[in-house]
Protein backbone atom coordinates (compact mmCIF):
# COMPACT_ATOMS: atom_id res chain seq x y z
CA UNK A 1 0.00 0.00 0.00
CA UNK A 2 0.73 3.64 0.02
CA UNK A 3 0.71 4.52 3.44
CA UNK A 4 2.95 2.80 6.66
CA UNK A 5 1.54 -0.37 7.79
CA UNK A 6 1.83 -1.39 11.06
CA UNK A 7 1.12 -4.94 12.05
CA UNK A 8 -0.37 -6.97 14.28
CA UNK A 9 -3.38 -4.20 14.81
CA UNK A 10 -3.76 -5.59 18.67
CA UNK A 11 -1.57 -7.61 20.65
CA UNK A 12 -2.41 -9.06 24.05
CA UNK A 13 0.70 -10.30 26.08
CA UNK A 14 0.50 -12.18 29.53
CA UNK A 15 2.64 -10.26 31.58
CA UNK A 16 6.49 -11.59 31.10
CA UNK A 17 6.00 -12.55 27.59
CA UNK A 18 7.82 -10.56 24.86
CA UNK A 19 6.54 -9.11 21.81
CA UNK A 20 7.59 -7.60 18.61
CA UNK A 21 5.54 -5.07 16.59
CA UNK A 22 6.47 -4.59 12.96
CA UNK A 23 6.83 -1.24 11.12
CA UNK A 24 6.61 -0.77 7.21
CA UNK A 25 7.48 2.83 6.22
CA UNK A 26 6.07 4.29 2.80
CA UNK A 27 8.44 3.44 0.35
CA UNK A 28 11.80 5.76 -0.07
CA UNK A 29 11.13 7.08 3.02
CA UNK A 30 14.75 7.45 4.88
CA UNK A 31 13.33 8.49 8.78
CA UNK A 32 11.36 6.14 10.71
CA UNK A 33 9.74 6.86 14.08
CA UNK A 34 8.19 5.10 16.94
CA UNK A 35 6.02 6.64 19.55
CA UNK A 36 4.16 5.39 22.18
CA UNK A 37 0.30 6.62 23.23
CA UNK A 38 -1.07 6.05 26.52
CA UNK A 39 -4.83 6.11 26.78
CA UNK A 40 -5.86 9.68 26.37
CA UNK A 41 -2.88 11.31 25.93
CA UNK A 42 -0.74 12.36 22.72
CA UNK A 43 1.66 10.05 21.44
CA UNK A 44 5.57 10.58 23.27
CA UNK A 45 8.58 9.91 21.54
CA UNK A 46 10.38 6.84 21.40
CA UNK A 47 13.30 6.19 19.10
CA UNK A 48 14.15 7.68 15.51
CA UNK A 49 16.03 5.61 12.60
CA UNK A 50 17.60 7.65 9.63
CA UNK A 51 18.14 4.56 7.20
CA UNK A 52 19.49 1.86 9.16
CA UNK A 53 21.17 4.02 12.07
CA UNK A 54 19.01 4.58 15.13
CA UNK A 55 20.31 8.40 15.86
CA UNK A 56 18.26 8.61 18.63
CA UNK A 57 16.62 6.10 21.29
CA UNK A 58 16.39 8.56 24.14
CA UNK A 59 12.34 8.21 24.52
CA UNK A 60 12.90 4.63 25.35
CA UNK A 61 11.73 3.75 28.74
CA UNK A 62 13.16 0.92 29.50
CA UNK A 63 16.31 -1.68 28.55
CA UNK A 64 13.44 -4.08 27.84
CA UNK A 65 12.41 -1.76 24.98
CA UNK A 66 14.44 -2.48 21.68
CA UNK A 67 14.25 -1.35 18.09
CA UNK A 68 15.71 -2.29 14.80
CA UNK A 69 15.79 -1.27 11.42
CA UNK A 70 18.62 -3.73 9.88
CA UNK A 71 18.44 -3.08 6.09
CA UNK A 72 16.87 0.71 5.98
CA UNK A 73 13.30 -0.12 5.25
CA UNK A 74 10.90 -2.20 7.73
CA UNK A 75 11.36 -1.22 11.58
CA UNK A 76 10.68 -3.78 14.06
CA UNK A 77 9.85 -2.38 18.13
CA UNK A 78 10.60 -5.20 20.56
CA UNK A 79 9.42 -5.22 23.98
CA UNK A 80 11.00 -8.16 26.61
CA UNK A 81 9.20 -9.36 29.78
CA UNK A 82 6.21 -6.85 29.26
CA UNK A 83 4.54 -5.15 32.08
CA UNK A 84 1.25 -3.78 32.35
CA UNK A 85 2.15 -0.43 32.14
CA UNK A 86 3.63 -1.11 28.60
CA UNK A 87 -0.26 -1.28 27.64
CA UNK A 88 -0.62 1.64 25.19
CA UNK A 89 -1.06 2.33 21.10
CA UNK A 90 2.95 2.17 19.60
CA UNK A 91 2.45 4.45 16.19
CA UNK A 92 5.21 4.33 13.59
CA UNK A 93 5.81 6.93 11.27
CA UNK A 94 7.63 7.51 8.36
CA UNK A 95 9.37 10.52 6.53
CA UNK A 96 11.68 11.51 3.50
CA UNK A 97 14.20 12.80 5.67
CA UNK A 98 16.90 14.71 4.17
CA UNK A 99 15.68 14.18 0.32
CA UNK A 100 13.43 17.15 0.95
CA UNK A 101 13.90 20.77 3.37
CA UNK A 102 13.56 20.46 7.01
CA UNK A 103 10.68 22.49 6.92
CA UNK A 104 8.58 19.92 4.63
CA UNK A 105 10.13 17.04 5.97
CA UNK A 106 6.09 15.61 7.47
CA UNK A 107 5.88 12.04 9.09
CA UNK A 108 3.27 9.96 8.11
CA UNK A 109 1.71 8.17 10.73
CA UNK A 110 0.40 4.17 10.58
CA UNK A 111 -3.08 2.76 12.54
CA UNK A 112 -0.84 1.78 15.29
CA UNK A 113 -0.63 -1.09 17.52
CA UNK A 114 -2.57 -1.76 20.37
CA UNK A 115 -1.15 -3.70 23.05
CA UNK A 116 -2.77 -4.92 25.59
CA UNK A 117 -0.53 -6.92 28.71
CA UNK A 118 -2.49 -8.72 31.04
CA UNK B 1 12.90 21.16 26.09
CA UNK B 2 9.95 21.84 23.93
CA UNK B 3 6.39 21.90 25.29
CA UNK B 4 2.70 22.11 23.93
CA UNK B 5 -0.27 23.02 25.62
CA UNK B 6 -3.73 22.29 24.43
CA UNK B 7 -5.98 23.86 27.04
CA UNK B 8 -9.40 22.33 25.59
CA UNK B 9 -10.20 18.51 26.52
CA UNK B 10 -13.46 18.54 24.55
CA UNK B 11 -15.70 20.52 22.24
CA UNK B 12 -18.69 20.70 21.01
CA UNK B 13 -20.17 22.87 17.43
CA UNK B 14 -22.75 22.33 15.25
CA UNK B 15 -22.01 21.81 11.84
CA UNK B 16 -21.70 23.87 9.32
CA UNK B 17 -19.85 26.00 11.93
CA UNK B 18 -16.40 27.21 12.20
CA UNK B 19 -14.19 25.99 15.17
CA UNK B 20 -10.86 27.13 16.61
CA UNK B 21 -8.69 24.55 18.47
CA UNK B 22 -5.90 26.39 20.68
CA UNK B 23 -2.92 25.54 21.01
CA UNK B 24 0.12 27.12 22.79
CA UNK B 25 3.94 26.19 22.63
CA UNK B 26 7.24 27.09 24.59
CA UNK B 27 10.48 26.53 22.74
CA UNK B 28 14.08 28.11 22.99
CA UNK B 29 15.14 26.73 19.55
CA UNK B 30 15.55 29.39 16.90
CA UNK B 31 13.77 27.49 14.21
CA UNK B 32 10.78 24.88 14.55
CA UNK B 33 7.56 23.48 12.95
CA UNK B 34 4.39 23.36 14.01
CA UNK B 35 2.01 21.02 12.85
CA UNK B 36 -1.60 19.65 13.11
CA UNK B 37 -2.83 15.63 13.28
CA UNK B 38 -6.13 14.63 13.36
CA UNK B 39 -7.09 11.01 14.80
CA UNK B 40 -10.21 9.35 14.28
CA UNK B 41 -11.40 6.55 15.98
CA UNK B 42 -9.69 3.89 13.80
CA UNK B 43 -6.76 4.91 15.00
CA UNK B 44 -4.40 6.33 12.65
CA UNK B 45 -2.56 9.89 12.99
CA UNK B 46 -3.55 12.34 9.67
CA UNK B 47 -1.39 15.07 9.37
CA UNK B 48 -3.55 18.09 8.32
CA UNK B 49 -1.44 21.29 8.36
CA UNK B 50 2.46 22.82 8.77
CA UNK B 51 3.70 26.02 9.52
CA UNK B 52 7.49 27.14 9.72
CA UNK B 53 8.42 29.38 12.32
CA UNK B 54 10.01 31.75 9.85
CA UNK B 55 6.98 31.63 7.69
CA UNK B 56 5.17 35.31 7.01
CA UNK B 57 2.01 33.89 6.39
CA UNK B 58 -0.11 31.92 8.12
CA UNK B 59 -0.65 28.46 6.21
CA UNK B 60 -3.79 26.91 4.73
CA UNK B 61 -4.91 23.43 3.26
CA UNK B 62 -8.46 23.64 2.60
CA UNK B 63 -10.54 23.99 5.28
CA UNK B 64 -8.57 24.00 7.83
CA UNK B 65 -5.86 26.86 8.40
CA UNK B 66 -3.45 28.03 10.82
CA UNK B 67 -3.58 31.41 13.08
CA UNK B 68 -0.14 31.35 13.68
CA UNK B 69 0.65 34.53 16.58
CA UNK B 70 4.46 34.19 17.19
CA UNK B 71 5.08 36.87 19.83
CA UNK B 72 2.28 34.66 21.95
CA UNK B 73 3.44 31.50 20.96
CA UNK B 74 -0.02 30.08 19.89
CA UNK B 75 -0.72 28.07 16.35
CA UNK B 76 -4.19 27.89 16.92
CA UNK B 77 -6.39 25.41 14.24
CA UNK B 78 -9.27 27.08 12.63
CA UNK B 79 -11.70 24.19 10.64
CA UNK B 80 -14.10 26.47 8.48
CA UNK B 81 -17.55 24.69 7.29
CA UNK B 82 -17.14 22.19 9.89
CA UNK B 83 -18.92 18.65 8.75
CA UNK B 84 -19.85 14.97 10.28
CA UNK B 85 -16.49 13.66 9.49
CA UNK B 86 -14.47 16.52 11.40
CA UNK B 87 -14.97 14.72 14.77
CA UNK B 88 -12.16 13.34 16.21
CA UNK B 89 -9.09 13.85 18.12
CA UNK B 90 -6.87 16.76 17.12
CA UNK B 91 -2.96 17.11 18.19
CA UNK B 92 -0.87 19.61 18.17
CA UNK B 93 2.77 18.89 17.87
CA UNK B 94 6.21 20.58 17.39
CA UNK B 95 9.54 19.54 16.40
CA UNK B 96 13.04 21.90 16.20
CA UNK B 97 14.00 22.94 12.64
CA UNK B 98 17.38 24.29 13.05
CA UNK B 99 19.16 20.78 12.38
CA UNK B 100 18.62 17.24 10.90
CA UNK B 101 19.40 14.93 13.89
CA UNK B 102 16.53 16.51 16.11
CA UNK B 103 13.44 14.96 13.75
CA UNK B 104 11.44 13.86 16.36
CA UNK B 105 8.10 15.79 17.46
CA UNK B 106 6.51 16.40 20.77
CA UNK B 107 2.76 15.98 21.12
CA UNK B 108 -0.01 17.94 23.18
CA UNK B 109 -3.05 15.72 24.55
CA UNK B 110 -5.37 16.56 22.14
CA UNK B 111 -8.76 18.02 21.79
CA UNK B 112 -11.78 15.98 21.35
CA UNK B 113 -13.97 17.56 18.74
CA UNK B 114 -17.64 16.20 18.42
CA UNK B 115 -19.77 17.87 15.73
CA UNK B 116 -23.13 18.19 16.38
CA UNK B 117 -25.79 17.02 13.38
Amino acid sequence: GAGVSQSPRYKVAKRGQDVALRCDPISGHVSLFWYQQALGQGPEFLTYFQNEAQLDKSGLPSDRFFAERPEGSVSTLKIQRTQQEDSAVYLCASSLGARTTIAKNIQYFGAGTRLSVL
Amino acid sequence: AQKITQTQPGMFVQEKEAVTLDCTYDTSDPSYGLFWYKQPSSGEMIFLIYQGSYDQQNATEGRYSLNFQKARKSANLVISASQLGDSAMYFCAMRDASWWGNEKLTFGTGTRLTIIP
